[in-house]
């Protein structure tokens, strides 16, 4: 069964420092892997996605997030946070062929003026 | 750009009564979708639905749920009897089905069992 894993509940940092999202998967097939923020009362929005593409994944609002197999991993950087990244993310996979998308626990971003 | 819209974004019933969520997906879209997260929890996957089937669901989505595409642009999830364990908020999605898509989320559906 597939399953992912994201480190931490809670990351706090301060504006304009790096952002790192931690998460690793577990899935016996090559998966496709997503991340999704949630603003406060708001749905889910994609920031990027790995499609078995390039490894290195550039999305929206200056996130990127790269695959390493090898670690089964698929991270979210941003270089500098920015007060409006003050949300919740969301690490997902889909193995081709399936319809449902895994998600992690999520993580809540703050971010310190 | 488009969006998923649902409705009503803040639902309140009673033990035991039936609920009707709503969504409109993507007009050109193919494949809809309803999670469900429970506060605290994960955004869990209930059912997925494509020409007009159910196309996967999981072992939450059972007798109580159903799901329906009454017409050319909604999509309804219907809870028969509610608990107070089916307090979440309710998203839908939908997708055009192509390799490596993500979907497109709606802003959710608030449902609180009283």
């Amino acid at each position: 069964a597939q399953s992912v894993t994201q480190l931490g509940s809670h990351v706090s940092v301060s504006e304009g420092a790096l952002v790192l999202l931690r998460c690793n998967y577990s899935s016996s097939v090559p998966p496709y892997l997503f991340w999704y923020v949630q603003y406060p009362n708001q749905g889910l929005q994609l920031l990027l996605k790995y499609t078995s593409a390039a490894t290195l994944v550039k999305g929206i609002n200056g996130f990127e997030a790269e695959f390493k197999k090898s670690e089964t991993s698929f991270h979210l950087t941003k270089p500098s946070a920015h007060m409006s990244d003050a949300a919740e993310y969301f690490c997902a996979l889909r193995i081709q062929g399936a319809q449902k998308l895994v998600f992690g626990q999520g993580t809540r971003l703050t971010i310190n003026p | 750009e488009p969006e998923v819209t649902q409705t009503p974004s803040h639902q309140v019933t009673q033990m035991g009564q039936e609920v009707i969520l709503r969504c409109v997906p993507i007009s050109n879209h193919l494949y809809f979708y309803w999670y469900r997260q429970i506060l605290g929890q994960k955004v869990e996957f209930l059912v997925s639905f494509y020409n007009n089937e159910i196309s996967e669901k999981s072992e939450i989505f059972d007798d109580q749920f159903s799901v329906e595409r009454p017409d050319g642009s909604n999509f309804t999830l219907k809870i028969r009897s509610t608990k107070l364990e089916d307090s979440a908020m309710y998203f839908c999605a939908s997708s055009d089905g192509q390799g490596g898509y993500g979907y497109t989320f709606g802003s959710g559906t608030r449902l609180t069992v009283v």
